[in-house]
């Protein structure tokens, strides 16, 4: 029969390059965008946030980056290690919402020593 | 501190049965929040709690899931005459209050299955 796999937008990179994951949002009335990691057996761990307002923020290690205008929003990890390796997920606040999150589809980043 | 917890962490059932999955938030935290995460695919809301109260309950697919938290702290989400389809991870999360930019915190998720 048929079997069910893991359809997820892959990025594979050497340790120490920079990575960049991209995420296309949904809806435009979102303005709180929230970018998670999730490790295999556990659940999502915020990495940065950011609000509409804003076009980059910078985390240790991380950025992101909002463009409003095509509703896109990139995370990029500097010196990227292989703790780094996991599903990362793009999250909006539904059309402005104060408590639901709609999640991406996430990347699966898995970084070669 | 202690995160978000979840038991059990895996619970396999049979189609028709009746399964609880127990989620405590952080101590102090008044928003709790269930998602359902399938295979390949970002979590999905399924319930929101502020305190005692369902504020919102949109995301459950449908009168056989059913969550409660009498207390306003630990909440328990019931399926019941499970199906196969109801397989999937299910995410507890919670935050200090509501409103963007309050972070949730997600616990480990029980992963169930349905046989």
């Amino acid at each position: 029969g048929e079997s069910v796999g893991l359809h997820l937008p892959t990025l594979s990179v050497q340790e120490g390059d920079n990575s960049i994951i991209n995420c296309a949002y949904s809806n435009s009335a979102s303005d709180y965008f929230i970018w998670y990691k999730q490790e295999s057996g556990k659940g999502p761990q915020f990495i940065i946030d950011i609000r509409s307002n804003m076009d980059k923020r910078q985390g240790q290690r991380v950025t992101v980056l909002l463009n409003k205008t095509v509703k896109h929003l990139s995370l990029q990890i500097a010196a990227t290690q292989p703790g780094d390796s996991a599903v990362y997920f793009c999250a909006e606040n539904s059309g402005g919402s104060n408590y639901k999150l709609t999640f991406g589809k996430g990347t699966l980043l898995t970084v070669n020593p | 501190g202690a995160g978000v917890s979840q038991t059990p962490s895996n619970k396999v059932t049979e189609k028709g049965k009746y399964v609880e999955l127990r989620c405590d938030p952080i101590s102090g935290h008044t928003a709790l929040y269930w998602y359902r995460q399938s295979l390949g695919q970002g979590p999905e809301f399924l319930i929101y709690f502020q305190g005692t109260g369902a504020a919102d309950d949109s995301g459950l697919p449908n009168d056989r899931f059913f969550a409660v938290r009498p207390e306003g702290s630990v909440s328990t989400l019931k399926i019941q005459r499970t199906e196969r389809g109801d397989s999937a991870m299910y995410l507890c999360a919670s935050s200090s209050k509501s409103g963007s930019g309050n972070e949730q915190f997600f616990g480990p998720g029980t992963r169930l299955t349905v046989l």
